[in-house]
């Protein structure tokens, strides 16, 4: 079955740190691949996604994830983190022979001023 | 666009009472999910639809959860009786094919 792992449950960071959070998918045919985002008590935002072309992908805020398709990694990174930036961050996956999105368990990142 | 919409965002209930979550897709999307968020197990999938037909339920626990999608713009997710660990965040969200996915705010239920 197709899976999502997310390995960093819960990152802890002062402002202005830079950020590395890991994803990586068990689907080895062409993938969709996003990352949202989802701030204290409200709902999921999309923060980017790949469907083909440039690996590396700019999303709001920020925000960049690279696409490596031989490691079937997806990790979201930011150069500098702000503390509005504390929230929950979600990889997921969708594979072309299915129309569910698979998602990862989540990382809960913190931000301290 | 308003986006997913979903009513109502709040609802406490007693165990045993029916309950009815409601959503409103963006115009034009043809799939339509339902998501249940609790500390406990995450982000699960209950049960998703096509052009009004669902698709796969899954994801949905039990015979007390029910899923109806009666035209294009409208959609219902009924739990009855509701139990307490039914508590929990009820996204609902869509898309065209080939798309991105968006959620709507969520219903958040208590039940008591």
């Amino acid at each position: 079955a197709q899976s999502v792992s997310q390995h960093n449950h819960h990152v802890i960071l002062s402002e202005a740190a830079s950020l590395e959070l890991g994803c990586n998918y068990s689907y080895g045919g062409t993938v969709n691949l996003f990352w949202y985002v989802q701030y204290p008590g409200q709902h999921l935002q999309l923060l980017l996604k790949y469907f083909s072309g440039d690996p590396l992908v700019k999303g709001i805020k920020g925000f960049e994830a690279e696409f490596i398709k031989s490691k079937f990694s997806f990790n979201l990174r930011k150069p500098s983190v702000q503390w509005s930036d504390t929230a929950e961050y979600f990889c997921a996956v969708k594979s072309y022979n299915t129309d569910k999105l698979i998602f990862g368990t989540g990382t809960r990142l913190q931000v301290f001023p | 666009d308003a986006g997913v919409i979903q009513s109502p965002r709040h609802e406490v209930t007693e165990m045993g009472q029916e309950v009815t979550l409601r959503c409103k897709p963006i115009s034009g999307h043809d799939y339509l999910f339902w998501y249940r968020q609790t500390m406990m197990r995450g982000l699960e999938l209950l049960i998703y639809f096509n052009n009004n037909v669902p698709i796969d339920d899954s994801g949905m626990p039990e015979d007390r959860f029910s899923a109806k999608m009666p035209n294009a713009s409208f959609s219902t997710l009924k739990i009855q009786p509701s139990e307490p660990r039914d508590s929990a965040v009820y996204f609902c969200a869509s898309r065209t094919a080939g798309e991105t996915q968006y959620f709507g705010p969520g219903t958040r239920l208590l039940v008591l």
